[in-house]
């Protein structure tokens, strides 16, 4: 039984750029979330996807965006990149509501 | 103040020795708790989910939530090397849609021989 799966594990973008990350929900997972961990601080709730739709959002710009598409996997992107957004991004899944959340590995951003 | 306070540590322990963990909170409206632990540079792996008041047991894992004193703490009996890690505490509100968590900033734990 597979796991939540991320890709990339790592990558370094410049200043300005944009970058997409991806996820692959745990097998019978429908409902995705994203998190932002920096260094030394508790993963913090970026926005949640359910049936293609964003259900819930964090306290974070406009610049991070994602998706879900049918088979329930979800990118999340982020335009315009800052310093402050490297970080190790985590993607976690669950069936709908339940509180039983599985994270992934995650994906592990410099941005220089 | 943050929602969720968690004493960062560094923690550290002799192996056997039994660590308590804990968390505090300020939203009344948590219902849902849970521990997670980290290893260095891995994702969060979910160790223990409790939901409302009293005690959970799992192996040498015990998970207790005090909602009247917005408190919950874990456990480790029987510490091992093995157990060294940052353990994050997570709790979720009932919201009739989505299960945000929100998170403490993690305790790292040295377990030594």
């Amino acid at each position: 039984d597979a796991g939540v799966t991320q890709s990339p594990t790592h990558l370094i973008k410049t200043r300005g750029q944009q970058v997409t990350l991806r996820c692959s929900p745990k097998s019978g997972h429908d409902t995705v979330s994203w998190y932002q961990q920096a260094l030394g601080q508790g993963p913090q709730f970026i926005f949640q996807y359910y049936e293609e739709e964003e259900r819930q959002r964090g306290n974070f710009p406009d610049r991070f965006s994602g998706h879900q598409f049918p088979n329930y996997s979800s990118e999340l992107n982020v335009n315009a990149l800052l310093l402050g957004d490297s970080a190790l991004y985590l993607c976690a899944s669950s069936l709908g509501s339940g509180n039983t959340i599985y994270f992934g590995e995650g994906s592990w951003l410099t941005v220089v | 103040q943050k929602e969720v306070e968690q004493d960062p540590g560094p923690l550290s322990v002799p192996e056997g020795a039994i660590v308590s963990l804990n968390c505090t909170y300020s939203n009344s409206a948590f219902q849902y708790f849970m521990w997670y632990r980290q290893y260095s540079r891995k994702g969060p792996e979910l160790l223990m989910y409790t939901y409302s008041s009293g005690n959970k047991e799992d192996g040498r894992f015990t998970a207790q939530v005090d909602k009247s004193s917005k408190y919950i703490s874990l456990f480790i009996r029987d510490s091992q090397p093995s157990d060294s890690a940052t353990y994050l505490c997570a709790m979720s509100a009932f919201t009739g849609g989505g299960n945000k968590l929100t998170f403490g900033t993690g305790t790292q734990l040295k377990v030594e021989l």
